[in-house]
């Protein structure tokens, strides 16, 4: 597709389940992207793939969370045993490869998750 | 340590009048990148500049500008010729040095447009 493809857009989770959310980066993006956004607040990274190496995972704030991008494209954020805090904005984006940093990161639009 | 900083958390402008908003950030990197993003209601991450440490001049896209001090590490963002459509939240940003693998985020500053 044109760009970041991100779904669901909206999910509402009961507290305690487990929820995926799947993006879709942009073709020929071998730098994909995690983020997390509060609302009110910007975002914050959780994790970074290379291809379908997870290169930093630094940002993911438990072992609930854990993301997968198996064959170096389409990528999955799964959060386990969903709690209230977990409710937020989950931002994909992609990049072409590294190695400057001026390389632009472009974001998809989001997936809503209020849990309750 | 917070490393982009906006002291603005809501500005407001007249429709057809330029406006600034401000953003510095934290770097020992001498590599670095800057960037601005706008995000409208719709939670979508738009790109709209980028400025990188060894530009010389100041990045330009149409009605937008990057007023780039480098000594005083400020990236401020000037849009001209403001528009009704302009009203969102807009985030400064900036990625460091070589083989990074994370863009830090300000907290945003809301703009809107008055008509």
């Amino acid at each position: 597709g044109a760009g970041v493809s991100q779904s669901p857009r909206y999910k509402v989770a009961k507290r305690g389940q487990d929820v995926a959310l799947r993006c879709d980066p942009i073709s020929g993006h071998v730098s994909l992207f995690w983020y997390q956004q509060a609302l009110g607040q910007g975002p914050e990274f959780l994790t970074y793939f290379q291809n379908e190496a997870q290169l930093d995972k630094s940002g993911l704030p438990s072992d609930r969370f854990f993301a997968e991008r198996p064959e170096g494209s389409v990528s999955t954020l799964k959060i386990q045993r969903t709690q209230q805090e977990d409710s937020a904005v989950y931002l994909c984006a992609s990049s072409l490869p590294q190695g400057f940093s001026g390389n632009t990161i472009y974001f998809g639009e989001g997936s809503w998750l209020t849990v309750v | 340590a917070q490393k982009i900083t906006q002291t603005q958390p809501g500005m407001f402008v007249q429709e057809k009048e330029a406006v600034t908003l401000d953003c510095t950030y934290d770097t020992s990197d001498q590599s670095y990148g800057l960037f601005w993003y706008k995000q409208p209601s719709s939670g979508e991450m738009i790109f709209l500049i980028y400025q990188g440490s060894y530009d010389e001049q100041n990045a330009t896209e149409g009605r937008y500008s990057l007023n780039f001090q480098k000594a005083r590490k400020s990236a401020n963002l000037v849009i001209s010729a403001s528009q009704l459509g302009d009203s969102a939240m807009y985030f400064c940003a900036m990625r460091e040095g070589y083989n990074n693998n994370d863009m830090r985020f300000g907290a945003g500053t809301r703009l809107t447009v008055k008509p």
